[in-house]
């Protein structure tokens, strides 16, 4: 079945760290690939997106680039900031019966940036 | 552009008794969701609406969770009796088309407790 596997949390990075938060998708047939964001208390946001194998998503300084060679869509940030702190979730997208899309979402990852 | 509101936000029941959920997903979004997100884990769907017709429901237990979504707007998600398990988040999403590649937008999320 169509599933993703990130990296287990927590994350726990000093400000201006580098960040990388790993991504792989096992899914029949091509799937479209997102990061969402969820701060405490709020729903998920959408990060960024790739629709197609070698597409970069990027958003507010963080990066994603669709790998179909190794199933994965690994999200990056140069230098991570406090505000930053949130859990992450991978997901895709795969076209599903009637008209439908079937959306999976990985298990998410807990960032937290200390100053 | 509004997003997805839903209500409650917070709601605390004893088990065995209902409650209801409400969602008016983003104007002009075909496709609207339900998933549950329970504490550190990522959502799972629920049902999944396309205007006022079921997409997919596989996932959602019938013997005690029921949703409508009529005049394809607003949605409604139901539960009773309600189980201690059935503490979680109740996310609704909607996009523009339930096809592969297109974003959905979440709402806040109702909280239930169930004790």
């Amino acid at each position: 079945g169509n599933s993703v596997t990130q990296m287990e949390g927590p994350v726990t990075l000093s400000e201006e760290a580098f960040l990388t938060i790993n991504c792989t998708y096992t899914a029949t047939g091509y799937p479209s690939l997102f990061w969402y964001v969820q701060y405490p208390g709020e729903g998920l946001q959408l990060l960024l997106k790739a629709t197609k194998a070698d597409d970069k998503g990027s958003n507010k300084g963080f990066e994603a680039t669709y790998r179909k060679e190794t199933t994965s869509f690994h999200l990056e940030k140069g230098s991570v900031q406090v505000s930053d702190s949130a859990v992450y979730f991978c997901a895709l997208s795969l076209p599903g019966d009637n008209y439908g899309q079937n959306f999976v979402f990985g298990p998410g990852t807990r960032l937290s940036v200390l100053p | 552009e509004a997003g997805v509101a839903q209500s409650p936000r917070y709601k605390i029941i004893e088990k065995r008794q209902s409650v209801a959920f409400w969602c008016n997903p983003i104007s002009g979004h075909a496709t609207l969701y339900w998933y549950q997100q329970i504490l550190g884990q990522g959502p799972k769907l629920l049902i999944q609406f396309q205007n006022n017709g079921v997409v997919d429901d596989s996932q959602l237990p019938k013997d005690r969770f029921s949703a409508e979504r009529l005049k394809g707007v607003d949605s409604t998600l139901k539960i009773q009796p309600a189980k201690l398990e059935d503490s979680a988040v109740y996310l609704c999403a909607s996009s523009y088309l339930g096809v592969a590649g297109n974003t959905i937008y979440f709402g806040e999320g109702s909280w239930l407790t169930v004790v």
